[in-house]
């Protein structure tokens, strides 16, 4: 049972524009998010969170979107840079279990 | 962020032989995990490493098999046993502050078992 549902395997954008990377999610219980990027022979690297009480949370070129309503959160990048190329994970876990839950991944990749 | 140094960051390794992964953190941290990350797939959490005490671990996953010590708040093993083709994955340690923040992540031990 996938709990966390990236439903896009890739993406391709053009540099300078926006890329909207999706993110599902089935268990009501999950109150906060996070969105890991992932360069190839690396570790993932935490990009943005944003907790449930909370539906938009902005850091730089990167906004996270939550609609709780819908089980559904969104990563935008605006604009999109080629350094932007990776693999974008979107976690999910619920208070007080320290337990997060990943989706499958979206490879991102930004066109000069 | 807590600097998170992974070994060996690769290796190769025969069926039936078992494989020791170290992971060192540059300061003291109190939640410490060990994911796996097979090929195509999720980051799926093996177990938690409790700081001296038995690891917690998830569904799917038992001591015998990934046994993992954890001596104090900077140091964790994993030990991937009596390995088979199946275990080719990549393992990684990960940290946490407390439940609502961030994990931060190793980079990352790729296992093939040949």
């Amino acid at each position: 049972d996938q709990q966390v549902k990236q439903n896009s395997p890739s993406l391709s954008v053009q540099e300078g524009r926006i890329s909207i990377l999706n993110c599902d999610y089935t268990n009501s219980m999950f109150d906060y998010f996070l969105w890991y990027k992932k360069y190839p022979a690396e570790g993932p690297t935490f990009l943005i969170s944003i907790s449930s009480i909370k539906d938009k949370n902005e850091d730089g070129r990167f906004t996270v979107f939550l609609n709780k309503s819908a089980k559904h959160l969104s990563l935008h990048i605006v604009p999109s840079q080629p350094g932007d190329s990776a693999v974008y994970f979107c976690a999910a876990s619920e208070s007080g279990t320290y337990k997060y839950i990943f989706g499958t991944g979206t490879r991102l990749k930004v066109l000069a | 962020s807590a600097v998170i140094s992974q070994k060996p960051s690769r290796d190769i390794c025969q069926r039936g032989t078992s494989l020791t992964i170290q992971c060192q953190v540059d300061s003291q941290v109190t939640m410490m995990f060990w994911y796996r990350q097979q090929p195509g797939q999720s980051l799926t959490l093996i177990a938690t490493a409790n700081q001296g005490s038995e690891a917690t671990y998830e569904s799917g996953f038992v001591i015998d098999k990934f046994p993992i010590s954890r001596p104090n708040l900077t140091f964790s093993t994993l030990t991937v046993s009596n390995m088979s083709p199946e275990d080719s994955s990549i393992y990684l340690c990960s940290v946490g502050r407390d439940n609502n923040s961030p994990l931060h992540f190793g980079n990352g031990t790729r296992l093939t078992v040949t």
